[in-house]
């Protein structure tokens, strides 16, 4: 199975920061990489497929980058309602793997 | 507007086979992976398996061995049974819908054989596992 491998497991940030988290993948996955953002009790939403595809109605603040082993998701100023739990995701290879997730807390 | 509701028990007893449904409302049921993921402390995000319209199957080879997943495209709903559950069942579980990649082939546009995202979720139903 792939690895995928995330950082850092938590994160302070305040409201107008740019944060960037990092997702690692044991091999090469090319650009199969997605991010996910979750909240509280919610089902996770999928933010940005293809490594730095932004879907359908998320804010131009996310954006994502990288190829092959090594992915980044970056919110260029932080609001409010984005302070959640991120996970990437692999599509390369199935069984299909998650990141174990970088929680975003409020500083 | 697409939108996954789920049902199933909650509460299960070691041994036991855990059974949920999804019903998917709107958009093609055709032209996607029908998807199982589940979420619990300990493992974190953990894809299941997914069945197309057509009944293929793709699982997770962990769970192989227990896992059934079936379709019903007369009411266009999954379902998902897990058999001899354990407590390491215990998880939030969620069905998915799998979205082909398009690729561009000269002058065809063509789906992947896989899913390549999941973009619409049920909202995911708590499956406890205890004696």
């Amino acid at each position: 199975d792939i690895q995928m491998t995330q950082s850092p497991p938590s994160l302070s940030a305040s409201v107008g920061d740019r944060v960037t988290i990092t997702c690692r993948a044991s091999q090469n996955i090319k650009n199969y990489l997605n991010w996910y953002q979750q909240k509280p009790g919610k089902a996770p939403k999928l933010l940005i497929s293809a490594s730095s595809s932004l879907q359908s109605g998320v804010p131009s603040r996310f954006s994502g980058s990288g190829s092959g082993t090594d992915f980044s998701l970056t919110v260029s100023s932080l609001q409010r309602e984005d302070f959640a739990t991120y996970y990437c995701q692999q599509s390369y290879n199935s069984p299909y793997t998650f990141g174990q997730g970088t929680k975003l807390g409020i500083k | 507007q697409v939108q996954l509701q789920q049902w199933g028990a909650g509460l299960l007893k070691p041994s036991e086979t855990l059974s949920l449904t999804c019903a998917v409302y709107g958009g093609s049921f055709s032209d996607y992976y029908w998807t199982w993921i589940r979420q619990s402390p300990g493992k974190g995000l953990e894809w299941i398996g997914e069945i197309t319209h057509r009944g293929s199957t793709n699982y997770n080879p962990s769970l192989k061995s227990r896992v059934s997943i079936s379709v019903d495209t007369s009411k266009n709903q999954l379902s998902l049974k897990l058999s001899s559950v354990t407590a390491a069942d215990t998880a939030v579980y969620y069905c998915a819908r799998g979205v082909p990649r398009i690729t561009l082939m000269v002058v065809v546009m063509v789906p992947s054989s896989t899913p390549d995202s999941f973009d619409n979720w049920g909202q995911g139903t708590l499956v406890t596992v205890s004696s």
